[in-house]
């Protein structure tokens, strides 16, 4: 049973600092991994997205590795700004994809202050 | 382009009463997924819809229920409402043709409170 873990639960971090938030999964057949942001009380907001045949994914400050045979994903922010405060969620596709259930860890509750 | 639109956003109901969902993927898109997130519960995988077939089902009682309509469109049927369904369900839809890159497109949700 595919299980995803994120740490920590929380995290206060003073603006312009770099930052990485961690997601691990128990079972390495994963299809892909993917990255969402969530504003409280709001939808969910793709980041990024790694493929299991794939290391790293890059979308400006953010940075997503991807270590399948550790079964661990990293998301890295630089120089953190306040406008990054959020829950920062990661979910794993297991095995072909074909199930459709992507698998949440519980969030990471980020907090940049000015 | 348009993203994923879910309607109503809010919505309270009263404990066993019948409610119905309504979600519109990205044009392309053929396939819809519905979660729900319930508070400290985290997200749940409620039902995967593509072509208008159920395709899979999480671990949900028979009283969710939902359709996906010819035009990839989707209805989530909640029946005999319990306190326990108050939580934020989340849309999210995909294109499976499009191999190895696809990802999943999130919209806003809709609030439910059952009182």
């Amino acid at each position: 049973k595919q299980e995803v873990t994120q740490i920590p639960a929380a995290l206060s971090v003073p603006e312009g600092e770099n930052l990485v938030l961690n997601c691990s999964f128990t079972d390495s057949a994963i299809y892909n991994l993917q990255w969402f942001r969530q504003d409280p009380g709001k939808g969910l907001t793709s980041l990024l997205l790694i493929q299991s045949s794939q290391r790293e994914q890059t979308s400006g400050r953010l940075n997503a590795s991807l270590d399948k045979s550790s079964g661990r994903s990293t998301l890295y922010i630089a120089a953190s700004q306040p406008g990054d405060s959020a829950t920062y969620l990661c979910a794993a596709l297991h095995g072909s994809g074909n199930t459709g259930k992507l698998i949440f860890g519980q969030g990471t509750t980020l907090q940049v202050k000015p | 382009e348009a993203g994923v639109t879910q309607s109503p956003t809010h919505l309270i109901k009263t404990r066993g009463q019948q409610v119905t969902l309504r979600c519109s993927p990205i044009s392309g898109h053929t396939s819809v997924y519905w979660y729900q997130q319930a508070l400290g519960l985290g997200l749940q995988f409620l039902l995967w819809y593509d072509e208008g077939e159920e395709r899979n089902r999480g671990n949900f009682p028979p009283r969710f229920s939902g359709r996906q309509f010819p035009n990839y469109s989707s209805e989530l049927n909640v029946n005999a409402l319990e306190l326990e369904d108050s939580a934020l369900y989340l849309c999210a839809s995909s294109h499976l043709g499009w191999g190895p890159n696809y990802g999943y497109t999130f919209g806003s949700g809709t609030r439910l409170t059952v009182v």
